[in-house]
């Protein structure tokens, strides 16, 4: 497509849940990105991929998070057990080689009840 | 570790005028990159202007314009004649210039922007 895709849109689960959220990138795109948005907040990086390599995980908060990327393409991020306070928008940017604009998504409006 | 600082939650502007949004920063870095991003409530953030740190001549995008000031750290937005289509939040965001692949955003904590009729 010609933007960056995430799906779904909202998400709903209940506490302890595992949730899956995927991110397609702008084709060509090598690097790519997760952050997360709370409700009155900035956003906090999570992690960044370049290809299907994660050099930088720094900004999971905790094992409960993971990610995954296929090649230059998808990617997953997965939360486990979920809790509460991961309630939150999760944004996914891709940016092209030798570039500085990130493009992002529309981003997962994730919900723990 | 960097820091961006947005030290106004909300301001709001009559249509047709003129608004400044302010940011500061806090870095050890000499290159880098600003940004100015805006959210509106789709969600989809968008870039709205950026400069070059090691660029002196401010940025310029249409009706946005950009006051950096790079010994007080200070990157403000202009937005020139307001439209209602500006309604939204506006985040600041630094990047490391010499950072290899990695081009990780800081982020402030945004300015909700609201233009009236």
């Amino acid at each position: 497509g010609a933007g960056v895709s995430q799906s779904p849109s909202n998400k709903v689960t209940e506490k302890g849940k595992d949730v899956e959220l995927r991110c397609d990138p702008i084709s060509g795109h090598t690097a790519l990105y997760w952050y997360r948005q709370r409700l009155g907040q900035g956003l906090e990086f999570l992690i960044y991929f370049q290809g299907n390599s994660a050099p930088d995980k720094s900004g999971l908060p905790s094992d409960r998070f993971s990610a995954e990327r296929t090649g230059e393409s998808v990617s997953t991020l997965t939360i486990q057990r979920t809790q509460q306070e991961d309630s939150a928008v999760y944004l996914c940017a891709s940016i092209k080689l030798i570039d500085t604009e990130a493009f992002f998504g529309q981003g997962t409006r994730l919900t723990v009840v | 570790a960097q820091t961006v600082t947005q030290s106004q939650p909300e301001m709001s502007v009559q249509e047709a005028e003129t608004v400044t949004l302010s940011c500061t920063y806090d870095t050890s870095e000499n290159n880098y990159y600003l940004f100015w991003y805006k959210q509106p409530p789709s969600r989809q953030m968008i870039l709205v202007i950026r400069q070059e740190a090691y660029k002196q001549q401010n940025a310029t995008e249409n009706r946005f314009s950009v006051n950096f000031q790079k010994a007080a750290k200070s990157f403000s937005l202009k937005i020139s004649d307001s439209q209602l289509g500006d309604t939204a939040m506006y985040f600041c965001a630094f990047m490391k210039h010499n950072a290899g692949n990695n081009r990780k955003l800081i982020w402030g904590l945004g300015t909700s922007l609201a233009v009236n009729p």
